[in-house]
Formats: structure tokens, sequence, C-alpha cells
């Protein structure tokens, strides 16, 4: 069935680092995905997305990486700073069409040390 | 701009009372989304509209959820009766259809049946 996976439940970086979150997705015809924050006591918040067609995407501070080969994305945050600390889900479109439906992943809880 | 408006923020009710959660999309945004978020299940899509029109409900628990979207401005998710299951945090989130991904969430409502 659909699925989509994160590897680690907690990453704890150190302020000024760089941070990388992973994700694993099981259905080979997902065409676009998408990374949510969420801070706690907060509704997800929309940070950046890619399409299938492409390898990587950047936005300020963070980049995405689509491997469809192994099905694996990740979110790269750069200079990880403490408003960072979130937890991150990725999210997948589980159908073909412009439907609006993501399936979620569980969750990885960014913590960041000072 | 206000964001997405939810209310109540919070609810604690017994169990078989009934339940009424409200939301209030951006101004603008032609699609709305119901969510319910809980720990051992993550964050589930429980129904959709697109120009007040319910597009897909598959993910609504039972007979005893229904939402409602009687105007752009306006939605309802009943639950009735409440059992101590449905305890969660439900979202609303809202989008445009130039991209139905990117969704704004609002708040959200900490439902606690007892």
């Amino acid at each position: 069935g659909e699925s989509v996976g994160l590897h680690l439940p907690t990453l704890s970086v150190q302020e000024g680092d760089n941070s990388i979150i992973n994700c694993a997705y099981s259905n080979s015809a997902s065409d676009y995905f998408i990374w949510y924050k969420q801070e706690s006591g907060k509704g997800p918040q929309f940070i950046i997305d890619i399409r299938s067609n492409m390898d990587k995407r950047q936005g300020q501070r963070v980049t995405v990486l689509l491997n469809k080969t192994v099905k694996h994305l990740s979110l790269q945050i750069a200079a990880t700073q403490p408003g960072d600390s979130a937890v991150y889900f990725c999210a997948d479109q589980p159908s073909s069409g412009n439907t609006g439906k993501l399936i979620f992943g569980q969750g990885t809880t960014l913590q960041v040390k000072p | 701009d206000a964001g997405v408006i939810q209310s109540p923020r919070h609810e604690v009710t017994e169990m078989g009372q009934e339940v009424t959660l409200r939301c209030k999309p951006i101004s603008g945004h032609n699609s709305l989304f119901w969510y319910r978020q809980t720990m051992m299940r993550g964050l589930e899509l429980l129904i959709y509209f697109n120009n007040n029109v319910p597009i897909d409900d598959s993910g609504m628990p039972e007979d005893r959820f229904s939402a409602k979207m009687p105007n752009a401005s306006f939605s309802t998710l009943k639950i009735q009766p409440s059992e101590p299951r449905d305890s969660a945090v439900y979202f609303c989130a809202s989008s445009l259809n130039t991209n139905l991904y990117e969704q704004y969430f609002g708040p959200g409502t900490r439902l606690t049946v007892t």
C-alpha cells in the first residue's frame, strides 16, 4: 500500500551545522513530493516541493534532493538555527491527477542544540 | 492576512456528546481540507472540498463523522456521538487551485473525549 516514511524519528544537531532529514516512499508512480514543518502547538507549514522530473530544488537555506531510483528524498537545512527545531514531514501525492490529496509520513523531530 | 481560523482551540467533552469543529479558510482559497493528527496514526486527511463541494471523503472514519461547507468562508466537522478514540488534534487547511498541495494549516483544535 501507499506509505511515506522517515528513517529516523529524532535528529539532534548543533546550531550552525547542516541538517539532513531523510524520507523513503513506496509508490513508484508518485510524481510530486512536499516537505512540511510543524512547530510545537502549531499546524504544519509548507517548506518546499519537488516534482519527479527534478533531482534537486533549492529554497532559502533548504535543499530537497530526490532519488527516484531508490525512492528516496531528503531535506537539507543549511546552518541550522534554533528556530528550525520542529517536526518535519515529507508528503507525496498518492495518485495521478491534481487532486490535492497528500499522504504524510510520520515525521522526524529536529532538535537544535545551542 | 489572518490565516486559517479554527474554533474552538480546545474542546473537552464526554463520550456520547456531539462535537462541532469550525474553520474559516483563507479568503480566496478554493480548496479546504480537514485532517486529524494523533501520535499513533500521524496526520491523516479526512475530507476535502473544492469550491464548497466535497471531493474525497474516503478518509472519514465512519458515519459518526460529517463535514459541511455551506459557503466559501466556512466549514464544519461534526462528530456525533463522540468516542474517546476520537481524541486528537484536528486541523483545517486551505489552498488555491493553482497549487492544491501548498496547503495553509490552521492552529488546530485539540479534542479530548472522556
